[in-house]
């Protein structure tokens, strides 16, 4: 089973400021997928950002990236240039490849970050 | 293209009482997948479905149970509801490949049904 750890339950950063959410997550599967998911107070959630573990470049989304280290188990996510309407719940989250039969396979989802972007 | 739909988007139950919340996927997607989201627990997935078939399930109890229809929209039933399965009820839809290709297919969340049960 797959597990995934958020360990920063809450954060807070000034607007046009950068700032880092944490994962770690545990796996024995050698090819996986890698999320994080930004959750607004509409409570809509949307996906950030994806990194695939046999790609060793790290993921980048305009002002969003990660530092994917696959053997450390680590997949945080730098927002740079931070807005207002990054304020939102982060939930970083893993994923199996999908079968053959090319179905979807389930999220596993850590507890999640709330980030507070502030002027 | 329109998004996932979630019907209702908020619903209050009493305990002992069933629910069923229904998700539409985006059109052209056959894969519907369930969550729950509690302060508590967290996120935690309930189960997929795709063709009419039930691919993938969550630790859940029986009460929990779904189905999917031959146009995608899913359904997923509560029965007996209790205190605790008060909840965010999140569904997602893929587009699933082609059979015999293993491809990542996002999956886009709908804006969740809110189960309250007093």
């Amino acid at each position: 089973a797959q597990t995934v750890t958020q360990s920063q339950p809450e954060m807070s950063v000034q607007e046009a400021e950068t700032v880092t959410l944490s994962c770690t997550y545990d796996t024995s599967e050698s090819n996986y997928y890698l999320f994080w998911y930004k959750q607004p107070p509409s409570r809509q959630m949307i996906l950030v950002i994806r990194q695939e573990a046999y790609k060793q470049q790290n993921a980048t989304e305009n002002r969003f990236s990660v530092n994917f280290q696959k053997a450390a188990k680590s997949f945080s996510l730098k927002i740079s240039d931070s807005q207002l309407g990054d304020t939102a719940m982060y939930f970083c989250a893993f994923m199996k490849l999908p079968s053959l039969t090319g179905t979807a396979s389930k999220l596993t989802f850590g507890t999640g970050t709330r980030l507070q972007v502030t002027l | 293209k329109a998004g996932v739909t979630q019907t209702p988007r908020y619903l209050i139950k009493t305990r002992g009482q069933q629910v069923t919340l229904s998700c539409s996927p985006i059109s052209g997607h056959r894969s519907v997948s369930w969550y729950q989201q509690t302060p508590g627990q967290g996120l935690q997935f309930l189960f997929e479905y795709f063709s009419e078939t039930q691919r993938n399930k969550g630790n859940f109890p029986g009460r929990f149970s779904g189905r999917q229809f031959s146009n995608s929209r899913s359904e997923m039933n509560v029965s007996t509801l209790e205190l605790g399965d008060s909840a965010l009820y999140l569904c997602a839809s893929s587009l699933v490949g082609t059979s015999g290709v293993s491809s990542y297919n996002e999956q886009f969340f709908g804006p969740g049904t809110r189960l309250t049960v007093l």
